[in-house]
């Protein structure tokens, strides 16, 4: 079965930038779309990155998503780091069979 | 602008069924795009329970299969999940969501979700 796999956490300091991996396993993560959402505590996901590297309108342009097929994963970076970033991040893609899959969600500190 | 609203008993007894619906305004269900339900037990992460086509076709979380039915209303405006013989591993926020397409050679598939109900937590208890 095509996974996901993230690190469970990772901390930077603000004004800096941080990177989220999600690497694929048991199929390619290139040529499937990967997509990323940012959850907030209590709250619904919402999208930060679709289409491997495209930002929905009103995410700000700190936010940037790439494609590695050298290591088949996919990666969030979040330049210029601000405390309202702080949120769990997942990414996702949908495998050759139509089935979603989710990466196991990264919570972000920004301390 | 689409927005969807879960509803449905937050209390499920072990072995029963839970069932939910997913109301759909700002749009019509007939009109495109999968649908989809999405669950997150307490405190862990998100995963993808199954999608539906306007048109009625279904894609399934192998694990969840054989438990897990996706429906459509069209008159209604809204689609349903049903899963049923749960456990207290059920327990979870469940959410509903609309599902971007993106269509080649005439078939239609789903890639990322786009819009997504506030959730609703369905606890497993007797």
């Amino acid at each position: 079965n095509f996974m996901l796999t993230q690190p469970h956490s990772v901390s930077e300091s603000p004004g800096k930038t941080v990177t989220i991996s999600c690497t694929g396993s048991s199929g390619s993560i290139v040529g499937n779309y990967v997509q990323w959402y940012q959850q907030r505590p209590g709250s619904a996901p919402t999208t930060v990155i679709y289409d491997d590297n495209q930002r929905p309108s009103g995410v700000p342009d700190r936010f940037s998503g790439s494609i590695d097929s050298s290591s088949n994963s996919a990666s969030l970076t979040i330049s210029g780091l601000k405390t309202e970033d702080e949120a769990d991040y997942y990414c996702q893609s949908y495998d050759s069979f139509n089935h979603g899959v989710f990466g196991g969600g990264t919570k972000l500190t920004v301390l | 602008q689409v927005q969807l609203q879960e509803s449905g008993p937050g209390l499920v007894k072990p072995s029963g069924t839970l069932s939910l619906t997913c109301a759909v305004s700002g749009g019509s269900i007939s009109s495109g795009h999968w649908w989809s339900w999405v669950r997150q037990p307490p405190g862990k992460g998100l995963e993808w329970i199954g999608d539906i086509y306007h048109t009625g076709s279904t894609n399934y979380n192998p694990s969840l299969k054989s438990r897990v039915t996706i429906s459509i209303d069209k008159s209604k405006n809204h689609f349903s999940l049903k899963l049923s013989s749960v456990t207290a591993a059920d327990t979870a926020v469940y959410y509903c969501a609309r599902v971007a397409e993106y269509c080649n050679s005439g078939s239609c598939d789903p890639y990322y979700f786009n819009y997504w109900g506030q959730g609703t937590l369905v606890t497993v208890s007797s």
